[in-house]
């Protein structure tokens, strides 16, 4: 257990639609990330928050997404008019923050979204 | 060029055999790396990270750092079936991970 809980874990929907992903860390005293990964492709970077502040957004977060981590606990990824470019898993991501800030992630088990 | 690269690969080694895999990175600021393992409809999972040049040892598997050639690499001891999976390499920048394409591994029984 990694103390990342992601919902839902799979999605499909149709082109167009909205769709809106949660992630639940363990603990509010950390890093929280969220990266995209496609078939044959490493995890890329979306976007991260510490507490509720979002510090870094990456470019691949076009104007159709929005994050947000209201209370610096759980976060949402939103994708607004889907298209099927966007058929990838999200994967959301612990960072601890501590004195030996040593970077590693621990990842949740992904929500897949399936574009039609 | 992206950030961390991964060239090897597909890997596939008999049981009982070491499997090597190497990465390179271009960003001479990184800070730690990091090797995940990625089983086929799964999330990358943490197996081990670096951040001082030389090796770490941890059970079957050792993670080589060399800064001034900027590679990073993993070895697995004795593979096992078990560890058939793609391997993810990560370096740190700031507050975020880069990774690569992964390499995807194969061990015959």
């Amino acid at each position: 257990d990694t103390g990342v809980s992601q919902d839902p874990r799979h999605k499909i929907t149709k082109r167009g639609q909205n769709v809106t992903f949660r992630c639940d860390p363990i603990s509010e005293h950390n890093r929280l990330y969220w990266y995209r990964q496609t078939l044959g492709q490493g995890p890329e970077f979306l976007t991260y928050f510490q507490n509720e502040a979002q510090l870094e957004k990456s470019r691949l977060l076009s104007d159709r997404f929005s994050a947000e981590r209201p209370k610096g606990s759980f976060s949402t990824l939103e994708i607004q008019r889907t298209e099927q470019g966007d058929s990838a898993m999200y994967l959301c991501a612990r960072q601890e923050v501590r004195d030996r800030d040593t970077g590693e992630l621990f990842f949740g088990e992904g929500s897949r979204l399936t574009v039609l | 060029q992206k950030e961390v690269e991964q060239n090897s690969g597909p890997l596939s080694v008999p049981e009982g055999a070491i499997a090597s895999l190497n990465c390179t990175y271009s960003d001479r600021g990184s800070q730690s790396f990091f090797w995940y393992r990625q089983y086929s409809g799964k999330s990358p999972e943490l197996i081990m990270f670096i951040y001082s040049n030389g090796d770490k040892e941890d059970g079957r598997f050792t993670a080589q750092l060399n800064k001034a050639s900027q590679y990073v690499s993993l070895l697995i001891r004795d593979s096992q079936p078990s560890d058939s999976a793609t391997y993810l390499c990560a370096g740190r920048s700031d507050y975020k991970l880069s990774f690569g394409a992964g390499t995807t591994v194969t061990v015959r029984a």
